[in-house]
Order: structure tokens, then C-alpha cells, then sequence
């Protein structure tokens, strides 16, 4: 079964906008992370931002900021006036306590971000 | 800043040779993962290393695979007959328990 959906193969945005991609999870854990990692062309894989379940407030970190609504088992990456630099893969992943801490990942939204 | 590096960054093999991927993870780091991505798909966990030996293993990590930690800092994957299909980028990851996964900048391999 899909534990993690990401819905949209590729978005087009224009520089300077902000954009959501969505990011949603199935499990069963009380306990979980959440991860969003930035892969550029280049190939390497950035973290960017991690979300806990128990975690009361949003992650941010700089320009990014999780969108966490555990009851729609949702946890969508918002970045705020978007670069050209932006545009990359970008995948969410999920970390469940009792599988080793490894990571399950979606299948990935391409950002471009149009000048 | 602490870092995981990997070696090669790119390896090219024949089908049926054997290949070794080198992984130096973070040294204070407790759980040590490999994972692979075919080009232009997701990323698969393989398998996941604690305290010395395999904790979990994904059904792609078959008996082609093996893993070790052969001194205390590198972290091996071993792929003994490359196929076609093991083509991809192959990532090496290590984590504390609560924190992120800290991510190699992976080794591209290319099976001919």
C-alpha cells in the first residue's frame, strides 16, 4: 500500500511566488517523522525540513515552512517567495519508529520555476 | 560541518562484475542506511545497519547484496554480479535516532 502520495508529477511557478507541493501519509504509528529533501539536477539529496508527530508548531526553516494537519494526514512543503534555484525534485519521505528509522518516500514533485 | 561522503561518484561496470560502494558516514551516528534510485524514480530503502550488523532489509537487497562495516568509519555495499537493472544512484545515509538522515552525495552506477 501507498504510505506516502505526492500528487503532483510537476508544477510550473513563477520566480518570486510562493508554492505548496502536497505531501500525504498513511500509518498507523502514533510516532512518526516527516521529511522533505530537495534533489537539484546535480543528483545529491538536501535535507530541507523535518516534521515529529508530537510536534505542536509547524517546521520552518527559512524559506520553507511544513503545512502539518495530522488529522488529514497531510504535511505539505510551502516555500515562500520561490528562486530560480528552487527548481528541482523534491520529495517527501516519512520515518516510522519501529522499522529501523528508515526513511519511505513519495514519488517526488519537478519544480520549475519559471524567471 | 559533519558530512557522509561516498566513492566513487560515478562507477561503470560490466554485467557480471563485482562492485564495492564506499560510505563514510557521520562519525557519532548510530543507524547507517542504503538506499538506491533508479533514474527518474523514487527512492527505495535497501537496507538498514545498527550496532554491526543488518536490522532490516528491503526484498530488493537480494543474495547479490552485502553490506559491511569492515573497520569502525567506512560503511560497504557489495553488489556481487551487477545486472542491467542495478543501474542507478545509490545513496548512503546515516542518522541519530531523532534527527534528520544525514545523506551521501551518492555513487551513479552504470551497469553495461
Amino acid at each position: 500500500a501507498q504510505k506516502i502520495t505526492q500528487t503532483q508529477p510537476g508544477m510550473f511557478v513563477q520566480e518570486k511566488e510562493a508554492v505548496t507541493l502536497d505531501c500525504t501519509y498513511d500509518t498507523s504509528d502514533q510516532s512518526y517523522g516527516l521529511f522533505w529533501y530537495k534533489q537539484p539536477s546535480s543528483g545529491e539529496m538536501i535535507f530541507l525540513i523535518y516534521q515529529g508527530s508530537y510536534d505542536e508548531q509547524n517546521a520552518t526553516e527559512g524559506r520553507y515552512s511544513l503545512n502539518f494537519q495530522k488529522a488529514r494526514k497531510s504535511a505539505n512543503l510551502v516555500i515562500s517567495a520561490s528562486q530560480l534555484g528552487d527548481s528541482a525534485m523534491y520529495f517527501c519521505a516519512m520515518r516510522e519508529p519501529y522499522s529501523n528509522y528508515q526513511l519511505i518516500w513519495g514519488a517526488g514533485t519537478k519544480l520549475i520555476i519559471k524567471p | 560541518e559533519p558530512e557522509v561522503t561516498q566513492t566513487p561518484s560515478h562507477q561503470v561496470t560490466q554485467m557480471g562484475q563485482e562492485v564495492i560502494l564506499r560510505c563514510v558516514p557521520i562519525s557519532n551516528h548510530l543507524y547507517f542506511y542504503w538506499y538506491r534510485q533508479i533514474l527518474g524514480q523514487k527512492v527505495e530503502f535497501l537496507v538498514s545497519f545498527y550496532n554491526n550488523e543488518i536490522s532490516e532489509k528491503s526484498e530488493i537487497f537480494d543474495d547479490q547484496f552485502s553490506v559491511e562495516r569492515p573497520d569502525g568509519s567506512n560503511f560497504t555495499l557489495k553488489i556481487r554480479s551487477t545486472k542491467l537493472e542495478d543501474s542507478a544512484m545509490y545513496f548512503c545515509a546515516s542518522t541519530q535516532i531523532d534527527n534528520e538522515q544525514f545523506f551521501g552525495p551518492g555513487t551513479r552506477l552504470t551497469v553495461l
